[in-house]
């Protein structure tokens, strides 16, 4: 069946510093793959998505590559910022509804 | 530009008695999808409707209930409610896989229900 895995948080950082959050994916076919972020006591918001293998999503420094050979989605951002804080969603639409990983909180302090 | 509307965004219910909770998808969008949230988990699919027909349908208890009116709007309702059932659900709404599987899912704020 189709899963998402991310890795666990809380992930802490300090403001500038590099950030990785891994993404994994198990699918039938071609699926498309997201992240979403969910700031405190927010909804859900679209961050950046990917509908092709090799195809690269980015907004607002975010960056994450469709990695077919390896079924990786993994979300990067060169220098975060306090305001990052939020928890990031992988999530994978192979048929119509969205199929979430667990979540990874990110924690960034000044 | 439009997004989806939930309402209402905060509500509070005792057990065993009813809660609706009521979505109005991003116009000329002809899915819609119904979600829950626990605390620190992730989304849970509940269901969701294609042109006003259910089309999938997820983890959802035989207490809860959901249709699509002709507006395209539609609504969760949920009875003999649990303690267990408070949780934030999100309603969102997109174009059908049917039309590109990289089409985004668009989500509403999301309804905060407490059941004490």
């Amino acid at each position: 069946g189709n899963s998402v895995t991310q890795m666990e948080g809380p992930v802490t950082l300090s403001e500038e510093a590099f950030l990785t959050i891994n993404c994994t994916y198990t699918a039938t076919g071609y699926p498309s793959l997201f992240w979403y972020v969910q700031y405190p006591g927010e909804g859900l918001q679209l961050l950046l998505k990917a509908t092709k293998a090799d195809d690269k999503g980015s907004n607002k420094g975010f960056e994450a590559t469709y990695r077919k050979e390896t079924t990786s989605f993994h979300l990067e951002k060169g220098s975060v910022q306090v305001s990052d804080s939020a928890v990031y969603f992988c999530a994978l639409r192979n048929t119509d509804k969205l199929i979430f990983g667990t979540g990874t909180r990110l924690q960034v302090f000044p | 530009a439009a997004g989806v509307i939930q309402s209402p965004r905060h509500l509070i219910k005792e057990k065993r008695e009813t809660a609706t909770l009521k979505c109005y998808p991003i116009p000329r969008h002809d899915t819609v999808y119904w979600y829950q949230q626990g605390p620190g988990q992730d989304p849970q699919f509940l269901i969701s409707f294609y042109e006003k027909m259910q089309s999938d349908k997820g983890s959802i208890p035989d207490r809860f209930s959901a249709q699509q009116f002709s507006d395209y709007h539609s609504e969760l309702n949920m009875s003999s409610l649990e303690l267990g059932d408070s949780a934030l659900y999100f309603c969102a709404s997109s174009l059908s896989v049917g039309q590109g599987a990289g089409n985004t899912i668009y989500f509403g704020e999301g309804s905060w229900l407490t059941v004490v």
